[in-house]
């Protein structure tokens, strides 16, 4: 079965830290990978989708980015974090045929102070 | 994409059938209704999707009217952990880069013991 993994679970930063978060999948190839943020009581926000490995679609220009270095790997990072980055960062995979069908990992809930 | 409206919050006792209806109006021919829920905390997960026909899965039942501008959500026996936003969207099913999904403001479903 696929599991989807993402680190670290929490995480507090200050101000102009760089960032970076982790997401794997286990148990697919060539997934679709997704990178969501929902602010507190909001909807999600797609920030990132990527088709395969070094392909990078970005949603919303802000000052994060993203990479897929290898088929089961999606990172997300920033130079130099803003107080408006807080939020809930979660991973998602989708298989390649049904890409409403979503599987969402545990996500990492970023405090920037 | 099709609107979809939720009612705001329901309660259920537990043990019982919780039946979480959304309207979809304005579904055009090629839509699906998909369903996924957020627990306090954790990650959005897939429930169930469905076009025309009435669905059943390990998680939950969907009936969708036979006009398809409406379907309901089925939990036949609820539990504690069923307390979640329950949310209703309509998509294309169809294999397309980016497949962002978007959240409305959902139901919260709270099972009470």
């Amino acid at each position: 079965s696929q599991t989807i993994h993402q680190w670290p679970a929490t995480l507090v930063q200050p101000v102009g830290s760089p960032l970076s978060l982790e997401c794997t999948v286990e148990g697919t190839s060539n997934p679709n990978l997704y990178w969501y943020r929902q602010a507190a009581g909001r909807g999600l926000q797609l920030l990132f989708y990527s088709v395969g490995i070094g392909q990078i679609s970005s949603e919303v220009p802000q000052n994060l980015s993203a990479s897929r270095p290898q088929d089961r790997q999606f990172i997300l990072s920033s130079k130099k974090l803003l107080l408006s980055d807080s939020g809930f960062y979660l991973c998602a995979w989708s298989g390649s045929r049904w890409s409403y069908e979503q599987y969402f990992g545990p996500g990492t809930r970023l405090t920037v102070t | 994409d099709a609107k979809t409206t939720q009612p705001p919050s329901m309660d259920c006792a537990e043990g019982r059938a919780a039946n979480l209806p959304c309207n979809h109006s304005t579904i055009s021919g090629n839509e699906y209704v998909y369903w996924y829920r957020q627990i306090h905390s954790q990650g959005p997960q897939y429930i169930i999707h469905g076009l025309k026909n009435n669905e059943t899965n390990e998680m939950a039942s969907l009936i969708i009217t036979e006009d398809r501008k409406s379907s309901t959500l089925i939990l036949p026996h609820a539990t504690l952990r069923d307390t979640a936003v329950y949310y209703c969207i309509v998509r294309p099913r169809v294999e397309t880069s980016g497949s962002r999904l978007t959240f409305g403001e959902g139901t919260q479903l709270t099972v009470n013991p």
